[in-house]
C-alpha cells in the first residue's frame, strides 16, 4: 500500500531553467495539494487540485508556477525560469476526499536553484 | 485571515519525561479540525494526531495527547514518556475553508538522553 510518491526527491537547477516536479497520490485518492517549504519556516498552501480540475490556487505565485492533475498519471508542479527564491522543499499531499479528512504527504522534493 | 500560532521555537525534554508544546488558532468556523504534525530529520511530514472540534474529548494515541480548548482556541500536544525518536519538528494544523492547511511555524523538539 504504496504512499504518496514525489520525484525527484533531489532537484538542481540553474537560474532560468525549468523544474518539474511529479506527485503521484495514495491508491484511492483523487484530491491532491502542493505546499512550499522555505528553510526554517512552516509548509504554506500553494494549490489544491483534483483530477483534471484547479480547486484552489490561492497560495500560488502569479507568474512562472503552474499545476496540474490529469485524467491519467502523476501531478505535476512546474516552475518555469527559476530564480534562487525558489530554492524550497515542495511537498504534496492527498486526500480521499476534499474538506476535513486528513493530508498524507509524500517525502518532498527539495529544489536548489543555483 | 485565520493564522496558527506556535509560541515556542524551540524546546527540550529529557528522556522519559513529558513535554507540552503550545499551538492557538484563530478561526470563525464552528465544526472543523484540528492536526499536529511531526517532521523529523528526514523531512517526512508524519500525522500525530487529529483532533475533531465538536468532540470535547481530548484526542489520544499512545504517548500522544492533546489539551483542545475550544473556547481559547488553544491546542496543545502533550508528549508522555519522551524517546529519542521523538526529536523532531512538530506543526500545528489547521485546514481553513476545509481544504488547504495553514501550519504554525513550528516547535524544534530536543530530545536529551
Amino acid at each position: 500500500n504504496a504512499g504518496v510518491m514525489q520525484n525527484p526527491r533531489h532537484l538542481v537547477r540553474r537560474r532560468g531553467q525549468e523544474a518539474r516536479l511529479r506527485c503521484s497520490p495514495m491508491k484511492g485518492h483523487s484530491h491532491v495539494y502542493w505546499y512550499r517549504q522555505l528553510p526554517e519556516e512552516g509548509l504554506k498552501f500553494m494549490v489544491y487540485l483534483q483530477k483534471e480540475n484547479i480547486i484552489d490556487e490561492s497560495g500560488m505565485p502569479k507568474e512562472r508556477f503552474s499545476a496540474e492533475f490529469p485524467k491519467e498519471g502523476p501531478s505535476i508542479l512546474r516552475i518555469q525560469q527559476v530564480v534562487r527564491g525558489d530554492s524550497a522543499a515542495y511537498f504534496c499531499a492527498s486526500s480521499s476526499t476534499g474538506g476535513f479528512y486528513e493530508q498524507y504527504f509524500g517525502p518532498g522534493t527539495r529544489l536548489t536553484v543555483t | 485571515a485565520q493564522t496558527v500560532t506556535q509560541s515556542q521555537p524551540e524546546m527540550s525534554v529529557q528522556e522519559a519525561e513529558t513535554v507540552t508544546l503550545s499551538c492557538t488558532y484563530d478561526t470563525s468556523e464552528s465544526d472543523y479540525y484540528l492536526f499536529w504534525y511531526k517532521q523529523p530529520p528526514s523531512r517526512q511530514m508524519i500525522l500525530v494526531i487529529r483532533q475533531e472540534a465538536y468532540k470535547q474529548q481530548n484526542a489520544t494515541e499512545n504517548r500522544f495527547s492533546v489539551n483542545f480548548q475550544k473556547a481559547a482556541k488553544s491546542f496543545s500536544l502533550k508528549i508522555s514518556d519522551s524517546q529519542l525518536g521523538d526529536a523532531a519538528m512538530y506543526f500545528c494544523a489547521y485546514p481553513q475553508g476545509a481544504q488547504k492547511l495553514v501550519f504554525g511555524q513550528g516547535t524544534r523538539l530536543t530530545i536529551n538522553p
